[in-house]
């Protein structure tokens, strides 16, 4: 059964960088056509999607958070990232990693989600 | 691109259908067939219900469809029992390798 859990500093003061890991367990991270996500979900509001990364390292953003994302994977530790500058308050969010099936299919697995507040 | 547009609330009773709209743009719900829906349950992480407009992963009832006409897509959930009670979000391709949700629904059962 895949697992995937996000890490990271719970915490993050305003127009510093947010930085997240998901760890996959239960299979693999390369080889495969299913693209790798990020979500966000501001408490009280609707899912907003960030950013997919291939096992090969091809990335697509959302163009509304382009300049400020950086998605990353490492393939030797089943892991990829986040990175997310210049925050402020409304990038407080619950932001949860997740599995696109076949690139396109939908998120078919999810974290549990971990909470990022931006407050100094 | 834009959140794609949902009803805020629908409900129904129990073994009552309620049926979910989802409206977007030819260039996203319109364009492709690679629309979902998840539900959500408070404090939980979404659960993908439908896959391309109309597929459903293993696991999933069959009281959940999903359709497509145009720019609207819809999910009905057929014999609503209390544990439908949840947010639903749809979400679809929308070109270029992104992808873009819905505004949310709050389904409750009567």
């Amino acid at each position: 059964q895949l697992q995937l859990q996000e890490s990271g500093p719970g915490l993050v003061k305003p127009s510093e960088t947010l930085s997240l890991t998901c760890t996959v367990s239960g299979g693999s991270i390369s080889g495969s056509s299913d693209y790798w996500g990020w979500i966000r979900q501001p408490p009280g509001k609707g899912l907003e999607w960030i950013a997919n990364i291939g096992y090969s390292g091809s990335t697509y953003y959302n163009p509304s958070l382009m300049s400020r994302v950086t998605i990353s994977v490492d393939t030797s530790k089943n892991q990829f990232s986040l990175r997310l500058t210049s925050v402020t308050a409304a990038d407080t969010a619950l932001y949860y990693c997740a599995r696109l099936h076949s690139g396109s299919s939908g998120f078919d697995y999810w974290g549990q989600g971990t909470l990022v507040t931006v407050s100094s | 691109q834009s959140a794609l547009t949902q009803p805020p609330s629908a409900s129904g009773s129990p073994g009552q259908s309620v049926t979910i709209s989802c409206t977007g743009t030819s260039s996203d719900v319109g364009g492709y067939n690679y629309v979902s829906w998840y539900q959500q349950h408070p404090g939980k992480a979404p659960k993908l219900m439908i896959y391309e407009v109309s597929k459903r992963p293993s696991g999933v009832p069959d009281r959940f469809s999903g359709s497509k006409s145009g720019n609207t897509a819809s999910l009905t959930v057929s014999g609503l029992q209390a544990e439908d009670e949840a947010d639903y979000y749809c979400s679809s391709y929308a070109g270029s390798n992104n992808f873009v949700f819905g505004t949310g629904t709050k389904v409750t059962v009567l």
